[in-house]
């Protein structure tokens, strides 16, 4: 069982319109980050959210966490082809310990057309 | 400046090579991790290194041997591989392992075993 539900898995889209991906899980999180990979590349991290009920903008990218830090939603207005690439949350959760690991959602492969 | 430096880009090795994969970072951070990854698929973690000790090892083969001679870098030793290891290795880094768990990700080695 994944711990972290991200959706939709594939999303193809034409420049312009508007898009939501959600990451849910069952389990409270301290904190989850996006990321955004480019075929052959790394991750990049777009943004960290901590706070309950938080909303972070980035130019046309919204990152919101949710009240309980259960869930995680990232709306792209007006897409372009260059928003194209694999988007994937990931989660810190709640333990002790000296070295804590992320739990990655299974990604989002987003194609924007031109 | 948050840049993970990985080398090399791309490695082909055979079954019976010995190799390694190298990796920098100068930001001071004290948390580093190897992750394998497959195509379109989320990261896979394999080892933590946690002020330079390994603290996470998830039950990864003994024909991956990490190592970190220092806190800024992290080497990834390979013998006797599987073509199924064949994949996109990422390196990388955090700040503080019980922090926020902001991870920077190098560009990733991609290695095809023959």
């Amino acid at each position: 069982t994944q711990l972290l539900e991200q959706s939709p898995q594939f999303l193809s889209i034409q420049e312009g319109e508007n898009l939501t991906v959600y990451c849910n899980s069952s389990s409270v999180f301290s904190s989850l980050q996006w990321y955004r990979q480019e075929p052959g590349e790394g991750p990049v991290l777009l943004v960290t959210v901590v706070t309950g009920g938080e909303v972070k903008k980035l130019k046309r990218l919204t990152f919101q966490f949710g009240d309980a830090r259960k869930d995680s939603s990232l709306h792209i207005t007006a897409a372009q082809p260059g928003d194209t690439g694999l988007y994937l949350c990931a989660g810190a959760l709640f333990s002790s310990g000296s070295a804590r690991q992320l739990t990655f959602g299974s990604g989002t492969q987003l194609t924007v057309l031109p | 400046d948050t840049e993970v430096t990985q080398t090399p880009k791309h490695l082909v090795m055979g079954m019976t090579n010995k190799k390694s994969l190298k990796c920098e970072q100068h930001m001071g951070h004290r948390a580093m991790y190897w992750y394998k990854q497959k195509a379109k698929k989320p990261p896979e973690l394999m080892f933590v290194y946690s002020y330079e000790k390994l603290s996470i090892n998830e039950s990864v083969p003994s024909r991956f041997s990490p190592e970190c001679p220092n806190s800024s870098l992290l080497n990834l030793h390979l013998h006797a591989l599987q073509p199924e290891d064949s994949a996109l290795y990422l390196c990388a880094s955090s700040q503080d392992p019980g922090s926020t768990y902001e991870q920077y990700f190098g560009p990733g080695t991609r290695l095809t075993v023959t």
